[in-house]
């Protein structure tokens, strides 16, 4: 069965600095992989995901995330982060055998912004 | 367009009330899901659908009753919850199961 890591439970970091959320997953195959965000009370917006090909993926409101399978790692990061970049993030990795395909999403990584 | 509407925003219900929560979309997906989410807690999947049928049950119980009507909408019917079923309830759909996920805003349910 597949699990996701997210080691960081809380991130503070100051507006205009750099962010790197950590996503470590565990999977038998090429895993699929998410990244999600949700502002309070809101549902989740998909902010990147990777099937195959190109390691390093683009995503909206300018992050960017990194497939390392050696290191099992799937980081998102952004070069500058904006306050309206405060919310949950969840890393999430998804099942690629057929008729088992579903998310296991990890504990998510909050983000708090300071001006 | 990648939107997922959800009918209604907030519900408040009795232990003894029956209720359904809607979710609809129109993107053509053909995977719809039911997810639950406690606060501070990452979703917890609840229900699949694939082409208009159950897919996965993840051993949910039979007070929450998923149905899937047709390809663009999905129910969940409530009976009989307990105060430990309050929570945001999400529904999600893809192109087809195993693809990227689009979630709708969620319904804050209530139970008293």
């Amino acid at each position: 069965a597949q699990s996701v890591t997210q080691p960081d439970i809380h991130i503070t970091v100051s507006e205009g600095a750099s962010l790197e959320l950590r996503c470590n997953y565990s999977y038998g195959a090429t895993p699929y992989l998410f990244w999600y965000v949700q502002s309070p009370g809101q549902g989740l917006q998909l902010l990147l995901k990777y099937f195959s090909g190109d390691t390093l993926v683009q995503g909206i409101k300018g992050f960017e995330a990194e497939f390392k399978r050696s290191q099992s790692s799937f980081n998102l990061r952004k070069p500058s982060v904006h306050w309206s970049d405060a919310a949950e993030y969840f890393c999430a990795v998804g099942a690629s055998n057929f008729g088992n395909e579903k998310l296991t999403f990890g504990t998510g990584t909050r983000l708090t912004i300071i001006p | 367009d990648t939107e997922v509407t959800q009918t209604p925003k907030h519900l408040v219900m009795g232990m003894t009330n029956k209720k359904s929560l809607k979710c609809e979309q129109h993107m053509g997906h053909r995977a719809m899901y039911w997810y639950k989410q406690k606060a501070k807690k990452p979703p917890e999947l609840m229900f699949v659908y694939s082409y208009e049928k159950l897919s996965i049950n993840e051993s949910v119980p039979s007070r929450f009753s998923p149905e899937c009507p047709n390809s663009s909408l999905l129910n969940l019917h409530l009976h009989a919850l307990q105060p430990e079923d309050s929570a945001l309830y999400l529904c999600a759909s893809s192109q087809q199961q195993g693809y990227e996920q689009y979630f709708g805003p969620g319904t804050r349910l209530t139970v008293t």
